[in-house]
């Protein structure tokens, strides 16, 4: 049964503390998101990956978040330091690149890290 | 900058009955549309996704697409109260990038 893990599934931290969350993406899929959901908000795309290539991070605080995939097995998303209006749960999904539509581009969601920053 | 739009709800709706779901796109080159599911606490999981005009039934949901009117649709028939949850609809749009437009979700409340 493939599925997208993420850990942690809950953090939390005091502000100004740096703040760490993994993807592991289901295996062949080579696109991944990071989206933050909030009641006000909803779901915000925070920053895509295609092939482990950044493709766009224009959602997300560059001051504070970075987004990287050292290898095709994880991305990683990082809040330094962190702020309470952070505070959200944080989704990381993964997909399959290319131009066709349909069922091809679904997004399988991870079970998410719930983040309180106090 | 590409819209999807919902009504936030809550949309009750009592047990047995159809709960019709609605959502408005602003891109009309869109290509593909999809309905997750969201339970309280859980994460968005894929109902079902529909890319040509018309309905696609699967068991109780029924899709219907109106590239038109730029309006998708969410049927459930024979609504139980495990249905009660939030439905987001999402849009590709297409052009090379891979990411979906997500609305912000319709509460769903099936009153027993």
């Amino acid at each position: 049964d493939a599925r997208v893990t993420q850990t942690p599934r809950h953090k939390v931290t005091e502000m100004g503390q740096e703040v760490t969350m993994r993807c592991q993406p289901i295996l062949g899929h080579n696109t991944v998101f990071w989206y933050r959901q909030t009641m006000m908000q909803g779901l915000e795309l925070l920053a895509y990956f295609r092939n482990r290539a950044p493709l766009d991070d224009s959602g997300m605080p560059k001051d504070r978040f970075s987004a990287e995939m050292p290898d095709a097995t994880l991305a990683t998303l990082k809040i330094q330091p962190s702020e309470p209006r952070d505070s959200a749960v944080y989704f990381c999904a993964s997909g399959l690149a290319g131009t066709s539509g349909g069922p091809r581009k679904t997004q399988y969601f991870g079970p998410g890290t719930r983040l309180l920053v106090l | 900058q590409k819209e999807v739009e919902q009504n936030s709800g809550p949309l009750s709706v009592p047990e047995g009955a159809i709960a019709s779901l609605n959502c408005t796109y602003s891109d009309r080159g869109s290509q593909s549309f999809f309905w997750y599911r969201q339970y309280s606490g859980k994460s968005p999981e894929l109902i079902m996704f529909i890319y040509s005009n018309g309905d696609k039934e699967d068991g109780r949901f029924t899709a219907q697409l109106n590239k038109a009117s730029q309006y998708v649709s969410l049927l459930i028939r024979d609504s139980q109260p495990s249905d009660s949850a939030t439905y987001l609809c999402a849009v590709y749009s297409g052009g090379g990038a891979d990411g979906l437009t997500f609305g912000k979700g319709t509460h769903l409340i099936i009153q027993p």
